[in-house]
């Protein structure tokens, strides 16, 4: 079945280390995003790249790098630049570049961070 | 950028109709989505208006006022499971193309 992995689903690091979160779909989107999910606030988003070797910041992305060297694969380093790491994150993909045009997005199961 | 406003809380109960209203400011609006979250899952997605009007998709149905700038996620004969966080989204046709503004979600909370 096609669909979209994040692993670990928990993760645990101490404060001061740099840390990948895994994505990986096999629906053959183009595009794929990273969201940040936190108690009481909306999906944030951080990065997205609608095309491999290309991507692009999204309203939260300092203390966080990305990259997109092959079109299944989008991993997240979070680094210890970020100053509040604790957090749902969220990976996503769709078929069409534009979601608004009715190409919805394709969500993973998440990773959630804990940082000490 | 966008600006997107919908209740925190709703409750109801077992077998009851709700209403689940966004409100959205948009620089260039290109379709609304709604997308179901049970706590500590993915968001699946539920529906998607562009154009003005009602949406239906068995239980579930979603309304778009475009001149409004107002949506609405209507959930009939409720059911348990229905309890869970509902997102509002907006995509956007101007300089930030290939991504979608969430709003803070609507925990929905169905009571026996």
């Amino acid at each position: 079945d096609g669909g979209i992995t994040q692993s670990p689903k928990y993760l645990f690091r101490k404060e001061g280390q740099n840390v990948t979160l895994s994505c990986e779909q096999n629906l053959n989107h183009d595009a794929m995003y990273w969201y940040r999910q936190d108690p009481g606030q909306g999906l944030r988003l951080i990065y997205y790249s609608q095309i491999v070797n290309d991507f692009q910041k999204g309203d939260i992305a300092e203390g966080y790098s990305v990259s997109r060297e092959k079109k299944e694969s989008f991993p997240l380093t979070v680094t210890s630049a970020q100053k509040n790491p604790t957090a749902f994150y969220l990976c996503a993909s769709s078929t069409d570049i534009v979601p608004g045009r009715g190409s919805p997005l394709h969500f993973g199961n998440g990773t959630r961070l804990t940082v000490t | 950028g966008q600006n997107i406003d919908q209740p925190t809380e709703m409750t109801a109960t077992e077998g009851a109709i709700v209403q689940i209203n966004c409100t959205y400011q948009t620089s260039g609006f290109n379709g609304l989505f709604w997308y179901q979250q049970h706590a500590g899952e993915a968001p699946t997605f539920l529906s998607y208006n562009v154009l003005d009007g009602l949406e239906e998709k068995g239980r579930f149905s979603s309304f778009l006022s475009r001149s409004k700038g107002y949506s609405y996620l209507l959930l009939k004969e409720l059911q348990m499971k229905d309890s869970a966080s509902y997102l509002c989204a907006t995509g956007d046709r101007g300089s930030t193309l290939g991504r979608l503004y969430f709003g803070r979600g609507t925990q929905l909370t169905v009571w026996p």
